[in-house]
């Protein structure tokens, strides 16, 4: 039974797109929410976080928008490059993020 | 830089082996954990451990053991190795209370 659930799981998006990344959750004493970002042959790496107090949380060309009463949050990457291929994971986690619940995981391609 | 280090990128064993995958952080963190990455099901909870000598099981910790002697060490030990327990590997770390977790580059193992 996966506690958060991410969709789609494969995405392609064309070069200046914008690539957009959902994620639904069960828990509601999660209260913290990360993407971490997985090159090929990497481990994953922390791309960008939101705690539930805010709605939206913007990093460059990365946002995550939160919506407490839906249980959902999404990852939205404006412009999106080549160099943004890779692969994606929603996660989340109570108590300041000591052990965080993965989703399933969605592989981007930018396409040039 | 925080490194995580993973002694072996790939391993193969046979059935019924015992399996030693090794980790080795560098930044004095309490927190380690091991999870299991397969396709369409994310990251995986294993084991965690916050403390040398102390662990918890994760998600699925059914076939697995840990081993945590040394702060900056923590050790996965599959028992009896099945084929189904063929995964990548990812070794991780976190300081106490602090949301961000760090990977090391993952042990692609097969069983066969």
């Amino acid at each position: 039974q996966q506690q958060v659930k991410q969709s789609p799981q494969s995405l392609i998006v064309q070069k200046g797109g914008i690539s957009i990344i959902n994620c639904a959750y069960e828990n509601t004493a999660f209260d913290y929410f990360p993407w971490y970002q997985q090159f090929p042959g990497k481990g994953p790496a922390l791309l960008i976080a939101i705690r539930p107090d805010v709605s939206e949380k913007k990093e460059g060309r990365f946002t995550i928008s939160f919506n407490k009463s839906a249980k959902q949050f999404s990852l939205h990457i404006m412009d999106s490059q080549p160099g943004d291929s890779a692969t994606y994971f929603c996660a989340a986690s109570r108590n300041a993020g000591n052990m965080l619940t993965f989703g399933g995981g969605t592989r981007l391609m930018v396409k040039p | 830089d925080v490194k995580v280090t993973q002694s072996s990128r790939y391993l193969v064993k046979r059935t019924g082996e015992k399996v030693f995958l090794e980790c080795v952080q560098d930044m004095d963190h309490e927190n380690m954990f091991w999870y299991r990455q397969d396709p369409g099901l994310g990251l995986r909870l294993i084991y965690f451990s916050y403390d040398v000598k102390m662990k918890e099981k994760g998600d699925i910790p059914e076939g697995y053991s840990v081993s945590r002697e040394k702060k900056e060490r923590f050790s996965l030990i599959l028992e009896s190795a099945s084929t189904n327990q063929t995964s990548m590997y990812l070794c991780a770390s976190s300081a106490w209370k602090n949301t961000e977790a760090f990977f090391g580059q993952g042990t692609r193992l097969t069983v066969v």
